[in-house]
């Protein structure tokens, strides 16, 4: 149980285009999802929180008209990067609550490049 | 001060050696912790969770946890080279609102 998916796992675009990225849990209701980003070889750092229903919570320097998050269903989160740049080039993980203790149980990543 | 501290590593242990990965932890209120474990290049995966104080085993791992010293520490025993990767502590606060991560901590097992 506790499966979370992630679309697609891997994306090229170029620079000044859009590319969403969609987290679903497939085995729970999700209420809350989260939105990381991890360079190579540093830690991760939460984006967002995303609460179904409503509008995400975004943390300190993350720019919310940048990055657009809706959590439309309990099962869906999508996180879009509008108009990117080479330095959004990363690694995008999605995570989802679980119902327990609030563990969070982790989609397998997007990795973006921007060229 | 960070919510969750680990010491960044590397921790290198011998093949069939007990690893001791350890985590400090601010917010005394805190319920819930975790123990993640993240390949290189791959997403964080859960391996164990923890609520009460003392040992919490599943196979090769054991939780153990210390409310009064705010201390979480995660035991491998019989270390496989497989087990080399960045385990990651986190820690859930009162009623379950903000869930900390620390930074770290990378172990390589030697064949």
């Amino acid at each position: 149980g506790a499966v979370v998916s992630q679309h697609p796992s891997r994306v090229i675009c170029k620079s000044g285009t859009s590319v969403k990225i969609e987290c679903r849990s497939l085995d729970f209701q999700a209420t809350t999802m989260f939105w990381y980003r991890q360079f190579p070889k540093q830690s991760l750092m939460l984006m967002a929180t995303s609460n179904e229903g409503s509008k995400a919570t975004y943390e300190q320097g993350v720019e919310k008209d940048k990055f657009l998050i809706n959590h439309a269903s309990l099962t869906l989160s999508t996180l879009t990067v509008t108009s990117a740049h080479p330095e959004d080039s990363s690694f995008y993980i999605c995570s989802a609550r679980g119902l327990v203790r609030g563990e969070q149980y982790f989609g397998p990543g997007t990795r973006l490049t921007v060229t | 001060q960070k919510e969750v501290e680990q010491n960044s590593g590397p921790l290198s242990v011998p093949e069939g050696a007990i690893a001791s990965l350890n985590c400090t932890y601010s917010d005394r209120g805190s319920q819930s912790f975790f123990w993640y474990r993240q390949y290189s290049g791959k997403s964080p995966e859960l391996i164990m969770s923890i609520y009460s104080n003392g040992d919490k085993e599943d196979g090769r791992f054991t939780a153990q946890l210390n409310k009064a010293s705010q201390y979480v520490s995660l035991l491998i025993r019989d270390s496989q080279p497989s087990d080399s990767a960045t385990y990651l502590c986190a820690v859930n606060g009162y009623n379950f609102n903000k869930f900390y991560f620390g930074s770290g901590t990378k172990l390589n097992v030697k064949p």
